[in-house]
């Protein structure tokens, strides 16, 4: 496609619930970011993937949240055992490559907003 | 860990007017990213910075940074009604691809 998609647009869901979260990166693209973004603040950094290399998973808040990347283009996020704070916008970001000059430029989908009630 | 301070947190502006946001960090880093988000939509990147002392245009947008790789500014002249939204400033450090951003200048249209 021609950018980022995300599904789903919106989520509401009840404490305890597991949810997916995916994203469609621009094709050819093989770095994915994920981040969360709360209410009126800045993104923070959750996951990323880089090809065939290890996850950096060092932005996850707890072992309830987890991603995979398979074939190498969609990503999904699994929150397990929702809680109300996970309540916010889930971004996806893809990039090129990794940094250095242009390829290093990431484009966002849409979001999932999710609420947890 | 690493934190980025951005200001100001919100600011009115008037249609013609020049507009100036700024983010400083506690550590040093290697590129300055500037996104700006709509309501109901992800950023989209304006202007990329890789050296110290950089000052790049995009349109009526200007980008600097800062010399001590801590601080970066971003400037809109002749602001327009569509300018309004959330700015961010992204750094990366110079090991690793994460990217940290501020906490988000919201420019408004002054009533």
């Amino acid at each position: 496609g021609a950018g980022v998609s995300q599904s789903p647009s919106n989520k509401v869901t009840e404490k305890g619930k597991d949810v997916e979260l995916r994203c469609d990166p621009i094709s050819g693209h093989t770095a994915l970011y994920w981040y969360r973004q709360s209410l009126g603040q800045g993104l923070e950094f959750l996951i990323y993937f880089q090809g065939n290399s290890a996850p950096d998973k060092s932005g996850l808040p707890s072992d309830r949240f987890s991603a995979e990347r398979t074939g190498g283009s969609v990503s999904t996020l699994t929150i397990q055992r929702t809680q109300q704070e996970d309540s916010a916008v889930y971004l996806c970001a893809s990039s090129l490559g990794t940094p250095g000059g242009g390829q290093e430029t990431q484009y966002f989908g849409p979001g999932t907003r999710l609420l947890v009630l | 860990g690493q934190q980025l301070n951005q200001s100001p947190q919100s600011m009115f502006i008037q249609e013609g007017e020049d507009v100036s946001m700024n983010c400083t960090s506690s550590s040093i880093f290697n590129t300055w990213l500037w996104y700006k988000q709509d309501p109901g939509e992800g950023p989209v990147l304006l202007i990329a910075l890789y050296k110290a002392g950089e000052l790049t245009s995009n349109g009526r947008l200007t980008a600097q940074f800062g010399i001590t790789r801590k601080d970066s500014f971003l400037n809109i002249s002749a602001s327009i009604p569509s300018d309004v939204g959330i700015y961010f400033c992204a750094g990366r450090a110079a090991a690793g691809n994460k990217l940290t951003f501020g906490g988000g200048t919201r420019v408004l249209v002054k009533p």
